[in-house]
């Protein structure tokens, strides 16, 4: 069965510091992969998606297919990256599997 | 509309009673999703339309859980005598077709008492 995986519910980090959020996932083939942000009171929202291969607001993502991983990196924290941030994999039918989220804190 | 449009933004129903909620995507998107996502739990995947067609319905879990979009654009998730564990935000989601990106609405939180 298609799985994401984000071990970290909560991560707390100063501002300047990096950051890493986990996402792990299992899946048959070669899924796409996508990272989604939800800023407070405001819809989910696409970030970046690994075939773009895009740097977002400082963040990059790298897709590790031997370690089935594709962690979200930001060398340099801002308090206004505070926000929750979900992992998400699809195949082809387009559906979108989550993982559960991790709530990113930016603290100053 | 500039996103995809959700209403209602808020329901209260109890229990027993049937609830309609509305998507409208953005205009001229092909594919339509619905997701379910229950407090501190990521979204999860009800069901997904092309056009009219329902291409995917495996995601929804019983067969009180209803949806439909008849003319290819605004869908209607419906749900017949709701039980407790209903509760949870609806998100609709469209896109421009299969590999693009999914835009979402800002959900409907659904309380059932």
């Amino acid at each position: 069965a298609q799985r994401v995986t984000q071990p970290e519910k909560l991560l707390s980090v100063f501002k300047g510091a990096p950051v890493e959020l986990k996402c792990n996932y299992s899946y048959s083939g070669s899924p796409e992969l996508f990272w989604y942000v939800q800023y407070s009171r405001q819809r989910l929202q696409l970030l970046l998606r690994h075939i773009s291969r895009e740097s977002i607001k400082g963040f990059t993502a790298d897709l590790n297919k031997g370690e089935t991983s594709f962690h979200l990196k930001k060398p340099f924290a801002q308090e206004e990256d505070s926000a929750m941030y979900y992992c998400a994999g699809e195949t082809s039918g387009s559906r979108l599997t989550f993982g559960e989220g991790t709530q990113l804190t930016v603290n100053p | 509309g500039a996103g995809v449009s959700q209403s209602p933004r808020y329901k209260v129903a109890k229990r027993g009673q049937d609830v309609a909620l509305r998507c409208d995507p953005i205009s001229g998107h092909v594919s339509l999703f619905w997701y379910q996502q229950a407090l501190g739990q990521g979204p999860e995947f009800l069901t997904y339309f092309q056009n009219e067609a329902q291409l995917d319905k495996s995601g929804l879990p019983s067969d009180r859980f209803f949806a439909e979009r008849p003319e290819g654009s605004v869908s209607t998730l419906k749900i017949q005598r709701t039980q407790q564990e209903d509760s949870a935000v609806y998100l609709c989601a469209s896109s421009q077709g299969s590999d693009q990106p999914q835009h979402f609405g800002d959900g409907t939180r659904l309380s059932i008492l």
